[in-house]
């Protein structure tokens, strides 16, 4: 089936620990997103990237770091520099050849224990 | 700073009822808007998007939208306990690159 896979689904963190949140799609999609959700909060971009090897900052990129080096996967390095990590994560794909339409995968919930 | 805005609710309107959700965007430039559902601890799913002035229907669900305005609704009618949800508004501002900017939702519930 095509989608965008999100692992693992839930994780815990230790204080001063860095993350690694996966994101994989096989929709053939350019462009790639990681949006945060805090409870009771809409979505705030942390980094996207429109091709491979390239990607931009969002408004919450501080404590954040991407990579981008296949079109498939995008994953997402919390590290220790990030204070209040704990959120539900989210990563995206457009599909450009529908109106620019941004599809979700299933997020993956971060607790810092 | 680019804003997306939205009461946040929670609206209740009872099972059979029009359910009116309104957005209000600060930049002119914007040129395309998106309607996303999510339900508690899930992902947001598309419902509509919409990049002309005025109405787009599909379904029971109703996309409007008025750029002089800075507005952007979404009727859902005929509603159902299974609409209860969290609607999301996003946008797609023209500088922004492909990035959606979106609003904090307004939470929905139909009562049967």
């Amino acid at each position: 089936d095509g989608g965008i896979t999100q692992s693992p689904k839930y994780l815990f963190r230790k204080e001063g620990q860095n993350v690694t949140l996966s994101c994989e799609q096989n929709l053939n999609h350019d462009a790639m997103y990681w949006y945060r959700q805090d409870p009771g909060q809409g979505l705030r971009l942390i980094y996207y990237s429109q091709i491979v090897n390239d990607f931009q900052k969002g408004d919450i990129a501080e404590g954040y770091s991407v990579s981008r080096e296949k079109k498939e996967s995008f994953p997402l390095t919390v590290t220790s520099a990030q204070k209040n990590p704990t959120a539900f994560y989210l990563c995206a794909s457009m599909d450009g050849r529908s109106g620019n339409t941004i599809y979700f995968g299933e997020g993956s919930w971060l607790t810092v224990v | 700073q680019k804003e997306v805005e939205q009461n946040s609710g929670p609206l209740s309107v009872p099972e059979g009822a029009i359910a009116s959700l309104n957005c209000t965007y600060s930049d002119r430039g914007s040129q395309s808007f998106f309607w996303y559902r999510q339900y508690s601890g899930k992902s947001p799913e598309l419902i509509m998007s919409i990049y002309s002035n005025g109405d787009k229907e599909d379904g029971r669900f109703t996309a409007q939208l008025n750029k002089a305005s800075q507005y952007v609704s979404l009727l859902i009618r005929d509603s159902q306990p299974s609409d209860s949800a969290t609607y999301l508004c996003a946008v797609r501002l023209n500088q922004a690159g492909t990035a959606l900017i979106f609003g904090k939702g307004t939470t929905l519930s139909v009562s049967s």
